[in-house]
């Protein structure tokens, strides 16, 4: 298995605040790397996929980068639904899909 | 619109065993790998099981494989997951989720069913 580390696991910002959370994976998956947003009791839903490509209706706020096996979420000017749990999955592997422990944003 | 909607949850005894079912709607079912996702409380997500659009292929979980069987029936535009010997570990809300099949993401979720394993 492809081990999948979130950092932080958790964040505190404010309304207006940019704030990027990093996964980094034990070994390299070219772009193979989405991230999900999830609300408190609701679905996952994806926002990032392959590393970068913006998931249609994602606001440009949303951004993503990185390949091999570092990545980074960036959300700029959090507005009050941002505040949720953020995975990273790995998909270089199918159908084997690792997800990264989750980072919660909080305010 | 495109939805996916689990049922089949609750509550049942250790070693017991529940058949969960997906409904598939707005797009065509039949096209798509199906992933099962579940999530314990207060837990991160954990993949279960995967299966091919045509059922040539299926995938599971370490922690399932053996007690867990997916299945689809496209003529019914439905997913199932067939859970047997049930722990209280596999306690969680159980997700399915349809699979992007260029990059793997799962791009549309069901809600979610909860599954309760306790005596």
């Amino acid at each position: 298995d492809i081990q999948m580390t979130q950092s932080p696991s958790s964040l505190s910002a404010s309304v207006g605040d940019t704030v990027t959370i990093t996964c980094r994976t034990s070994q390299s998956i070219s772009n193979y790397l989405n991230w999900y947003q999830q609300e408190p009791g609701k679905a996952p839903q994806v926002l990032i996929y392959a590393a970068s490509s913006l998931q249609t209706g994602v606001p440009r706020r949303f951004n993503a980068t990185g390949s091999g096996a570092e990545f980074t979420l960036t959300i700029s000017n959090l507005q009050p639904g941002d505040f949720a749990t953020y995975y990273c999955q790995q998909s270089f592997t199918p159908p084997h899909y690792d997800f990264g422990q989750g980072t919660k944003l909080e305010i | 619109e495109v939805q996916l909607v689990e049922s089949g949850g609750g509550l049942v005894k250790p070693g017991g065993s529940l058949r969960l079912s997906c409904g598939a709607s707005g797009f065509s079912f039949s096209s798509y790998t199906m992933n099962w996702v579940r999530q314990a409380p207060g837990k991160g997500l954990e993949w279960v099981a995967s299966i091919r659009s045509s059922s040539s292929y299926i995938y599971y979980a370490d922690s399932v494989k053996g007690r867990f069987t997916i299945s689809r029936d496209n003529s019914k535009n439905s997913l199932y997951l067939q859970m047997s010997s049930l722990r209280a570990e596999d306690t969680a809300v159980y997700f399915c989720a349809r699979v992007w099949d260029v990059f793997y993401y799962m791009d549309v979720w069901g809600k979610g069913t909860t599954v309760t394993v306790s005596s």
